[in-house]
């Protein structure tokens, strides 16, 4: 049982270039999110789907996509990447009977 | 607009010392809160949850007390050991599924 799965573990990107980030859980929840931490700030909400089939926007969700694959999966896409998009993010997971969410172990992305 | 907030972004503790992390929240209407611990380089780790009928709840060398009448969370660990040095983070259910974090408390632990 790995929890949740986040890849790649860093990246370098230039700016307007895209990439997706890939998030995977192996615990059957129903709820998955997205979310940035910057320097002294805490964590910020970009999308989630609170069941398969279903996405919402966060706080933050301009220049990100997102897709709900599949009940285990969900993946965040930069289409054109801004240096103001260097952040660390992290996918998480929750039960739908819960409201404790599991993060993963996070995506380090530099844009230059 | 609403949010949750710590007191205090650093907290340096001696070893074998009790720490004490606040945390003071706006939404009057949030009826869940979590405390969570972020270690260098990894993903936010659950800690210890309280929901708003309760006062306090005890886990294993952690304490979270909730006061409704301030809107003030408090995470009191015990004993405090080096593998405590991190970031801790309150964070209250807002409207349904979503969280909002507090920017967090880093927490040193002295030899």
């Amino acid at each position: 049982n790995a929890g949740v799965t986040q890849t790649p573990k860093f990246q370098v990107l230039k700016t307007g270039q895209s990439m997706t980030l890939q998030c995977a859980q192996d615990m059957n929840h129903n709820s998955m999110y997205w979310y940035r931490q910057d320097p002294g700030m805490g964590l910020r909400l970009i999308y989630y789907s609170a069941s398969e089939g279903t996405t919402d926007k966060g706080e933050v969700p301009n220049g990100y996509n997102v897709s709900r694959l599949n009940k285990r999966e969900f993946s965040l896409r930069l289409e054109s990447a801004a240096p103001s998009q260097t952040s660390v993010y992290f996918c998480a997971s929750r039960n739908r009977a819960q409201e404790t969410q599991y993060f993963g172990p996070g995506t380090r992305l530099l844009v230059l | 607009g609403e949010s949750v907030g710590l007191h205090l972004p650093t907290l340096s503790v001696q070893e074998g010392d009790n720490s004490i992390i606040n945390c003071a929240y706006s939404n009057s209407a949030s009826d869940y809160f979590i405390w969570y611990k972020q270690e260098s380089g990894k993903g936010p780790q659950f800690i210890i949850d309280i929901r708003s009928n309760m006062d306090k709840r005890q886990g294993q060398r952690v304490t979270v007390l909730l006061n409704k009448t301030v809107k003030h969370l408090s995470l009191q660990i015990a004993a405090t050991q080096p593998g405590d040095s991190a970031v801790y983070f309150c964070a209250e259910n807002n409207n349904d599924y979503k969280l909002s974090f507090g920017a967090g408390t880093t927490v040193t632990v002295r030899a």
